[in-house]
C-alpha cells in the first residue's frame, strides 16, 4: 500500500527496556521526519533526515537515536526508556521543495507507554 | 525564530452553528501558514495552506481561514460544523525559501467537539 506506515501502533513497556519504532514510506520522499505528541505541548520535533544516512537533531532529540540506512525507513530507537518519554510518536515525510510550501504527510502515530 | 499560539485548548460547539479556531503566529521571516486536522486515533492531515496571492484560502471539508499578516494571524472558520468535524486542529507555520530543511514549528492544537 502506498503511503506512510509507522508499527507497532501500540507499546507497552517498562523503564530501562529498548523500543524501537519503525517507519516505512512509499513515496521516496527525501525528507522524514520523527515528532512526539503531549498534552499542552503539541507536536515537537524529535530527529529528522533530509536523506539517506543524513540526520540531525530536533527540538527534543535527548534519549533518542535514529538511522536512516534506506530512504524508505527512518526507526526511531529509545535505548532506555523513561516513563518521560510515555507519548504518542508521529512519523512524517515530504520531498525535497524547490519552491511552494513543505507539506508533511503523517503516518497514523505509534503510542508509546513506558511503566 | 518562529512561533505559534492557538489561543483556545477547546472549542465546544453546536451542531450547525459556526466556529472560529483562532491561531496568532511571530516570525522574523516570511512563512507559509498551515492548518492541519488529527481525527481520533489518526495522524495528522492537510487541511489547507497559505503560500501567497488572496488572504482567503479555502480547504476541504468546508473549512477557510484568512490570512491577516498586520495582525499576524491565521484563523481557521466553518460557517456550519458537522458532528464528524469533532477532531483536534493544529496551526502550522513554516519560513519561505527553496531547498535544504524547512522547519515547521506546529501550535498546540485545538480540539473541537461538536455537540448533537
Amino acid at each position: 500500500d502506498a503511503g506512510i506506515t509507522q508499527s507497532p501502533r501500540y507499546k507497552i513497556t517498562e523503564t530501562g527496556r529498548q523500543v524501537t519504532l519503525m517507519c516505512h514510506q512509499t513515496w521516496s520522499h527525501s525528507y522524514m521526519f520523527w515528532y512526539r505528541q503531549d498534552l499542552g505541548h503539541g507536536l515537537r520535533l524529535i530527529y529528522y533526515s533530509a536523506a539517506a544516512d543524513i540526520t540531525d537533531k530536533g527540538e527534543v532529540p535527548d534519549g533518542y537515536v535514529v538511522s536512516r540506512s534506506k530512504t524508505e525507513n527512518f526507526p526511531l530507537t529509545l535505548e532506555s526508556a523513561t516513563r518521560s518519554q510515555t507519548s504518542v510518536y508521529f512519523c512524517a515525510s515530504r520531498d525535497r521543495v524547490y519552491s511552494g510550501a513543505n507539506v508533511l504527510t503523517f503516518g497514523a502515530g505509534s503510542r508509546l507507554t513506558v511503566l | 525564530a518562529q512561533s505559534v499560539t492557538q489561543l483556545d485548548s477547546q472549542v465546544p460547539v453546536f451542531e450547525e452553528a459556526p466556529v472560529e479556531l483562532r491561531c496568532n503566529y511571530s516570525s522574523s521571516v516570511s512563512v507559509y501558514l498551515f492548518w492541519y486536522v488529527q481525527y481520533p486515533n489518526q495522524g495528522l492531515q492537510l487541511l489547507l495552506k497559505y503560500l501567497s496571492g488572496s488572504t482567503l484560502v479555502k480547504g476541504i471539508n468546508g473549512f477557510e481561514a484568512e490570512f491577516n499578516k498586520s495582525q499576524t494571524s491565521f484563523h481557521l472558520r466553518k460557517p456550519s460544523v458537522h458532528i464528524s468535524d469533532t477532531a483536534e486542529y493544529f496551526c502550522a507555520v513554516g519560513p519561505l525559501g527553496s531547498g535544504g530543511y524547512q522547519k515547521v514549528t506546529f501550535g498546540t492544537g485545538t480540539k473541537l467537539q461538536v455537540i448533537p
